[in-house]
């Protein structure tokens, strides 16, 4: 079955630091992946998603990612977080035709910028 | 467009009082998801929908919940009699076509307080 891991629950860093947030996933085949953001009180946004070609996906707000195959990864990365970055980000997967549109949500992760 | 858009974005309500939630996706879409989050259990998936048809309801917790759809553009989930274990907030997403690959829209969300 399908499943995508966060090993981080809650990660803090200093305005400025950079910014890896890990994600792990299982499946069988070539998965869509995604990042999705949570600001307090709001909605899941998408930040980014994978399909195929060039491993490496930018993003909005500056964030990117990069999808490992052979370490069922794709982390997401951002060189100078932003006091407004604070929030939870969820990593997902999703598979193909004929699943309607199902995603996998991992735990999340809770981001805290330091001033 | 509007985006999803989910009602009441707060209820408050006794133990053993029906609770409805309502939420109407984006034009177009034609899968609709039902996603409850706590911070015990996280994101969870209740049920979809695709083509208004109920696809999987597996993560519904219990008999107490029902969703339906009548039409395209609005969806219930209803849980009577509720129980303070019911206490989360209540995400609806939507999105087009049928493939994994595609992005899910989250609405703000339902806050459900159950007394």
């Amino acid at each position: 079955a399908q499943s995508v891991t966060q090993p981080d629950i809650h990660i803090t860093v200093s305005e400025g630091a950079s910014l890896e947030l890990r994600c792990n996933y299982s499946y069988g085949a070539t998965p869509y992946l995604f990042w999705y953001v949570q600001s307090p009180g709001q909605g899941l946004q998408l930040l980014l998603k994978y399909f195929s070609g060039d491993t490496l996906v930018q993003g909005i707000k500056g964030f990117e990612a990069e999808f490992k195959r052979s370490q069922s990864s794709f982390n997401l990365r951002k060189p100078s977080v932003h006091w407004s970055d604070a929030a939870e980000y969820f990593c997902a997967v999703g598979h193909g035709s004929g699943n309607t549109g199902k995603l996998i949500f991992g735990q999340g992760t809770t981001l805290q910028v330091k001033p | 467009d509007a985006g999803v858009i989910q009602s009441p974005r707060h209820e408050v309500t006794e133990m053993g009082q029906e609770v409805t939630l309502r939420c109407k996706p984006i034009s177009g879409h034609n899968s609709l998801f039902w996603y409850r989050q706590t911070m015990m259990r996280g994101l969870e998936l209740l049920i979809y929908f695709n083509n208004n048809v109920p696809i999987d309801d597996s993560g519904m917790p219990e008999d107490r919940f029902s969703a339906k759809m009548p039409n395209a553009s609005f969806s219930t989930l209803k849980i009577q009699p509720s129980e303070p274990r019911d206490s989360a907030v209540y995400f609806c997403a939507s999105t087009s076509g049928t493939s994994g690959g595609n992005e899910q829209f989250f609405g703000p969300g339902t806050r459900l307080t159950v007394l």
